[in-house]
């Protein structure tokens, strides 16, 4: 069975700072896929980046950062010049599997990240 | 329009009552999954929905009856529920996708399910 740790229950940032998400995974197979979403208080959950496992890039999107380390099988999210927006709870997940075209995930437990002023 | 659309955005109902949650979206995505997710937890798989036909049940128990009408609807049908069923119910869909693809899953807004 495949696994998703996100060991920061919480986490503290100066607005502008930058800040990593830590993530690590266990799997056996070859081709997977590792996600990061935000859910805001309002309770969305808002899909920020994708990274496969046959990805030579990290991948970006903005001010969000993929740091992919697949020997060490960590997958951290890197937010740059954070912002009071930022604060949110936010979820690694890695896809288990394909069935008819559909994707389940497995989610990490999450990590909140607050941004004070 | 990239909106997965969810109603009620709250509900409470006693454990002898009967009540559905719908989901829609008009994206053309053919996976659409219901979620479970309880205070300070992740998201819990429990219905995934690919071509209009059940896909995926994780175990749910009988009191949660699932129904994909048509391509861009999804309806949680629930019954005798217990106080420990209250969580935030989501709804999620997707472009149907080959191996080694992705597509990101679009979330709805979740339905604040309160079982008295």
């Amino acid at each position: 069975a495949q696994k998703i740790t996100q060991t920061q229950p919480g986490m503290f940032v100066q607005e502008k700072e930058a800040v990593t998400l830590d993530c690590t995974y266990d799997t056996s197979d070859q081709s997977y896929g590792l996600f990061w979403y935000k859910q805001p208080s309002s309770g969305e959950m808002i899909f920020l980046i994708y990274q496969g496992s046959y990805d030579e890039q990290n991948a970006t999107e903005g001010r969000y950062s993929l740091n992919f380390q697949k020997a060490r099988k960590s997958a951290n999210l890197v937010i740059s010049a954070s912002q009071l927006g930022d604060s949110a709870m936010y979820f690694c997940a890695m896809r288990e599997g394909i069935i008819q075209g559909a994707q389940k995930l497995v989610f990490g437990q999450g990590t909140r990240l607050t941004i004070n002023p | 329009d990239t909106e997965v659309t969810q109603t009620p955005k709250h509900l409470v109902m006693g454990m002898t009552n009967k009540k559905s949650l719908k989901c829609e979206q008009h994206m053309g995505h053919r996976a659409m999954y219901w979620y479970k997710q309880k205070a300070k937890k992740p998201p819990e798989l429990m219905f995934v929905y690919s071509y209009e036909k059940l896909s995926i049940n994780e175990s749910v128990p009988s009191r949660f009856s699932p129904e994909c009408p048509n391509s861009s609807l999804l309806n949680l049908h629930l019954h005798a529920l217990q106080p420990e069923d209250s969580a935030l119910y989501l709804c999620a869909s997707s472009q149907a996708v080959l191996a080694n693809a992705y597509n990101e899953q679009f979330f709805g807004p979740g339905t604040r399910l309160t079982v008295l």
